[in-house]
């Protein structure tokens, strides 16, 4: 299994610009999640999908910020507009939600700079 | 707010020696508690969990210690290892729902 892959790895843009952030979960798992990694907050939740239902988008900082997850396979974070306090690595993470104890695979991040 | 902290942003440790890492959580219903370490330019990998209903998980180096009176859980790995030097975050979730919430991060460097 090729693990949780985002993309892009790195992206620069202007402030105003729109950014769209990709995820594809792993195989199976039916569970994702979408967190930024900032240095005063550490890793914060932005929101989290459970069978591709959004269940919890109350870290989703601003309506700048929306994510969808049209599919077992797939989800994006997109921010419009960027500004430059959204400069951040956002990670994405998935898991197999059972009835047991849940552990999160994440992926490399995508570490983002809005000039 | 942040219902998990981790208060010491870095620790530094000789080789050898017991590096011992804290976390604090707010949140009564947690009941479920994991460490995650993070190297540069990857993502968090997992390393040990525990549940509310232990006290200690142990994994080779590696013991996590839970005191759920004080809400508060731990960190103990004997002996470091330069290769220990990484990111740490604590994580804590409740079983009845899905959402992990993590604290800050620890830099640790373990010193040769």
């Amino acid at each position: 299994d090729a693990g949780v892959i985002q993309s892009p790895r790195h992206e620069v843009t202007e402030m105003g610009q729109e950014v769209t952030l990709r995820c594809k979960p792993i195989s199976g798992h039916n569970s994702l999640f979408w967190y930024r990694q900032t240095m005063m907050r550490g890793l914060e939740l932005l929101i989290y999908f459970n069978n591709n239902v959004p269940i919890d988008d109350s870290g989703m900082p601003e309506d700048r910020f929306s994510a969808k997850m049209p599919n077992a396979s797939f989800s994006t974070l997109k921010i419009q507009p960027s500004e430059p306090r959204d400069s951040a690595v956002y990670f994405c993470a998935s898991s197999h939600r059972s009835s047991g104890a849940n552990v999160l695979t994440f992926g490399a991040g995508s570490r983002l700079t809005v000039l | 707010d942040q219902q998990v902290k981790q208060n010491s942003p870095s620790l530094s440790v000789q080789e050898g020696r017991i590096s011992i890492l804290n976390c604090d959580y707010t949140n009564s219903m947690f009941d479920y508690f994991l460490w995650y370490k993070k190297y540069p330019a990857e993502g968090p990998t997992f390393l040990i969990s525990i549940s509310s209903i232990k006290d200690k998980n142990e994994d080779g180096r590696f013991t996590v210690f839970l005191n759920k009176s004080a809400k508060h859980l731990s960190l103990h790995i004997v002996p470091s290892q330069p290769g220990d030097s990484a990111v740490y975050f604590c994580a804590a979730s409740a079983l009845a729902n899905n959402d992990m919430r993590f604290g800050a991060g620890t830099r640790l460097t373990v010193k040769p």
